[in-house]
């Protein structure tokens, strides 16, 4: 079974552009989350969607937004790029849709912006 | 809120040493206690997790022991091995939030031969 996929693997960015980021979960999963790893604040939850409807969201301002999509694709967006947001994102799927979760990682996108 | 708490890090031991790693928490109810395992490049993988109190986790020689009354989750392995040279987090996830996880900040460690 093919693992979580991300895409693009990595990508350099003008401060004030937007970003769009894809991720295509393990099939048959139908919960993807999105986290933010810095070297300063660690990993942070970004949002998680399942049945393309979003179901839990951190504390991140609201330039970054998210939607997926009925095969369970998700994308996520940052609009008016900071050079805080120079970080890895990583997204990750689960199986489950209540109770215990066992979340499988994508390999991340890499995002600078300069 | 949830929150977790690791050993600073980083951590250089020799080849065969005895690795601990500590993690504490703070959380409500009846969290789910995970260890993921970052490889330099690559995302996270989970390690091994344990769901309720004084459940064992383990997977590839590494153990933790899900301990509420010390609210503790400490990674162990008796003897490390270069290859175990990663980024290790410790993580909760809580009731009503389960796909939300919450990370401690990591630690690195670096078997040397």
């Amino acid at each position: 079974k093919a693992g979580v996929t991300q895409t693009p693997r990595y990508l350099i960015k003008t401060r004030g552009q937007q970003v769009t980021l894809s991720c295509s979960p393990i099939s048959g999963h139908r919960s993807v989350s999105w986290y933010q790893q810095t070297p300063g604040q660690g990993l942070q939850f970004l949002f998680e969607y399942f049945s393309e409807t979003q179901r839990n969201k951190g504390n991140f301002p609201g330039r970054f937004s998210g939607r997926q999509f009925s095969n369970s694709r998700s994308e996520m967006n940052v609009s008016t790029l900071e050079l805080g947001d120079s970080a890895l994102y990583l997204c990750a799927s689960t199986a489950a849709d209540r109770g215990y979760y066992e979340q499988y990682f994508g390999p991340g996108t890499r995002l600078t912006v300069t | 809120g949830n929150s977790v708490t690791q050993m600073e890090g980083p951590v250089t031991l020799s080849e065969e040493a005895f690795l601990t790693i500590n993690c504490t928490y703070t959380a409500t109810g009846y969290p789910s206690l995970f260890w993921y395992v970052q490889y330099p490049g690559e995302g996270l993988q989970l390690l091994l997790k344990a769901t309720k109190a004084d459940d064992k986790g383990s997977n590839k020689g590494f153990e933790a022991t899900y301990r509420k009354e010390t609210t503790s989750f400490h990674l162990e392995k008796g003897s490390v091995q270069v290859s175990d040279s990663a980024v290790y987090f410790c993580a909760l996830t809580n009731t009503g939030t389960a796909s939300k996880l919450t990370f401690g900040t990591g630690t690195r460690l670096q078997v040397t031969l």
